[in-house]
Parts: C-alpha cells; sequence; structure tokens
C-alpha cells in the first residue's frame, strides 16, 4: 500500500513549456484533490474531483488542466508555464465515507524559470 | 465566502501545553480537521471534529463549536518533534478549504 504517490519530485521548467505532474494513489479513495502551496502560506486548492470523470475547479485554476479516467489517478496539467507557478504542489485523496482526513502525497517542488 | 483564520506563529517549551486556534467565517461545511506538517515535508492528517465538542486522539485534541465559529488544536506535554506548522480545514465534503497555518516553535 503505497498511499498518494507524487512524480516527479523536483521540476524545473522554462516559461512557456508545458508538463504534467502525475499523482496515482491505491487506497480506491473517490475524492482526490490537488493543492499548491507558496512560502509561508496555506494550501490553495486548485482543481478536485469526486470520481473518476468528474472534476472541478478550487479557488486558483488558471493555468491548469485536470482529468480523472481512472479511480486511482489524476494528473495536473501545466498548459504554458509562468514564474507565478513556481510553488510546492500537493496531491491529496481521501474517501467519501466517514470523517477522516486528506491523505497527501510528498509533494512535487516546481520551479519556472 | 471562506475565511479562516489563525495566528501566525506560537512558542511554547517542551512539557507545556499549547492551544492553535482557528477561527472561520463560513457555513454549511460538514467538519473541521487539522493537519500538522514539518518543513519540507507533506500535510498529515491529525484529527476531524464532525460534531461539536472535544475530539481526542492521544496527546492531541481537537474541540469544535460551530455556534461560536471556533475550533482548536490542543497539544499536551509538547515535544520538540511538535516543532512544525498546523493547519486547520473546513470540510465542504468535496474538498477541504484550508487555514493559513500556525507555526509551533517548541522550545528545550
Amino acid at each position: 500500500n503505497a498511499g498518494v504517490t507524487q512524480t516527479p519530485k523536483f521540476q524545473v521548467l522554462k516559461t512557456g513549456q508545458s508538463m504534467t505532474l502525475q499523482c496515482a494513489q491505491d487506497m480506491n479513495h473517490e475524492y482526490m484533490s490537488w493543492y499548491r502551496q507558496d512560502p509561508g502560506m496555506g494550501l490553495r486548492l486548485i482543481h478536485y474531483s469526486v470520481g473518476a470523470g468528474i472534476t472541478d475547479q478550487g479557488e486558483v485554476p488558471n493555468g491548469y488542466n485536470v482529468s480523472r479516467s481512472t479511480t486511482e489517478d489524476f494528473p495536473l496539467r501545466l498548459l504554458s508555464a509562468a514564474p507565478s507557478q513556481t510553488s510546492v504542489y500537493f496531491c491529496a485523496s481521501r474517501t467519501s465515507e466517514g470523517n477522516y482526513g486528506y491523505t497527501f502525497g510528498s509533494g512535487t517542488r516546481l520551479t519556472v524559470v | 465566502g471562506q475565511s479562516l483564520e489563525q495566528p501566525s506563529e506560537v512558542t511554547a517549551v517542551e512539557g507545556a501545553i499549547v492551544q492553535i486556534n482557528c477561527t472561520y467565517q463560513t457555513s454549511g461545511f460538514y467538519g473541521l480537521s487539522w493537519y500538522q506538517q514539518h518543513d519540507g515535508g507533506a500535510p498529515t492528517f491529525l484529527s476531524y471534529n464532525g460534531l461539536d465538542g472535544l475530539e481526542e486522539t492521544g496527546r492531541f485534541s481537537s474541540f469544535l463549536s460551530r455556534s461560536d465559529s471556533y475550533g482548536y488544536l490542543l497539544l499536551q506535554e509538547l515535544q520538540m518533534k511538535d516543532s512544525a506548522s498546523y493547519f486547520c480545514a473546513v470540510d465542504y465534503g468535496q474538498n477541504f478549504v484550508f487555514g493559513p497555518g500556525t507555526r509551533l516553535s517548541v522550545l528545550p
């Protein structure tokens, strides 16, 4: 049981490049979310999903796309990277049943130059 | 709208008790949860309050009062390893909204 796995752990992009941050969970969780965390700040919700084929926007969705073709995978796509997207990105999942919190992945540290 | 407030920093000595408050201006949520995050690490789930009152998990307790729009995390018998950032988060079912976090420093 690996929990939530994020890849890559570190990435440097040039402005205008695109890339996909991968997220996979093996706990059969229905709910998955992507958050970004900037220095000294809390976590801001980018996009979330309540199940395969269902996604919705969070607080800061501009510049990002998501899809959820399977329960396990929830990739985050940066369409055209900008320096403002330099951040730490966390993927998280949780079950829809009961009072449980999110399980977070280890994060992807992204720098856009 | 959704707004959570936490103190930015709290300092306490080893062995002491510390309370981290979370006030919010929102409604229609399922519960309030708490997360711990060490520097360079990922947030880890600590506790969840679906109902008003106190929830106890070992040295950590969490409290929620919906009528007062207020919750807190209580850490007892502080240890050096408790030095970390602590976040409250409101559960809207499909997603959580996190507070800005409180940095706890535990001194020897």
